[in-house]
């Protein structure tokens, strides 16, 4: 069984459109994230979720929203697509608990292609 | 903001020879994590050094901290070809994330 899986992984779609990309973790982890990885391999944290709570918002434009239905899922859904959203974007989980991350484990990551 | 930093940005080295890479970071640290991600895949933790810990094995890995200068090292050993990677180093800054460098890509040569 994937310990984190997230679904697609692949997105090609055309700027201005709408998108989600889900992500589950079966390892019993209370804290979840989304990474982005740009073209240069730069991974910069978006957001944090412990037990369904948002952590961190790390500056991200209000275009992407994140929703954590429970503490397994968490899913990243885009507005109006630019094409500087193109990267690969990551869900990780972790067992940290408060400001401890601990070990991440990560999904195989998601590349979204803006035309 | 990027935390860690890691040096060199690529390495290119012989089977059985060892590569080194450096990471360095700019705030005060819980732990210091490597990672390696293979190419289109997601990353995979390696080894975690605490900030009370100066050096960590793990198989081939070798990984040393000095919270002094602000800086990690990670050693791999007898390098393979499967060593072949993006390895990255992130920090725990008691901030509710690890915040990651942009890597340091290794090929390993037959």
């Amino acid at each position: 069984d994937t310990a984190v899986s997230q679904t697609p992984k692949y997105l090609v779609t055309q700027m201005g459109n709408d998108k989600s990309i889900k992500c589950e973790q079966n390892l019993g982890h209370d804290t979840m994230y989304w990474y982005k990885q740009d073209s240069k391999k730069f991974l910069k944290i978006m957001f944090s979720y412990n037990n369904k709570e948002l952590i961190i918002n790390e500056t991200v434009p209000n275009r992407f929203s994140p929703k954590s239905p429970d503490k397994a899922h968490l899913n990243l859904h885009i507005n109006s697509l630019e094409l500087g959203d193109s990267a690969v974007y990551f869900c990780a989980s972790s067992p940290g608990t408060g400001s401890w991350s601990g070990e991440l484990f990560f999904g195989e990551g998601s590349r979204l292609t803006v035309l | 903001s990027q935390q860690g930093e890691e040096d060199p940005q690529a390495l290119s080295i012989q089977e059985g020879e060892n590569a080194t890479m450096n990471c360095s970071y700019k705030t005060s640290i819980n732990n210091l994590q490597w990672y390696r991600q293979n190419s289109g895949r997601g990353l995979v933790h390696l080894i975690l050094i605490r900030s009370n810990e100066r050096e960590k094995h793990s198989g081939r890995l070798r990984v040393t901290l000095d919270t002094s200068k602000k800086s990690s090292s990670l050693l791999i050993t007898a390098s393979r070809a499967a060593d072949t990677a993006s390895y990255f180093c992130a920090t725990d800054a008691y901030d509710y994330k690890l915040s990651f460098g942009a890597g340091t890509t290794v090929t390993v040569r037959a």
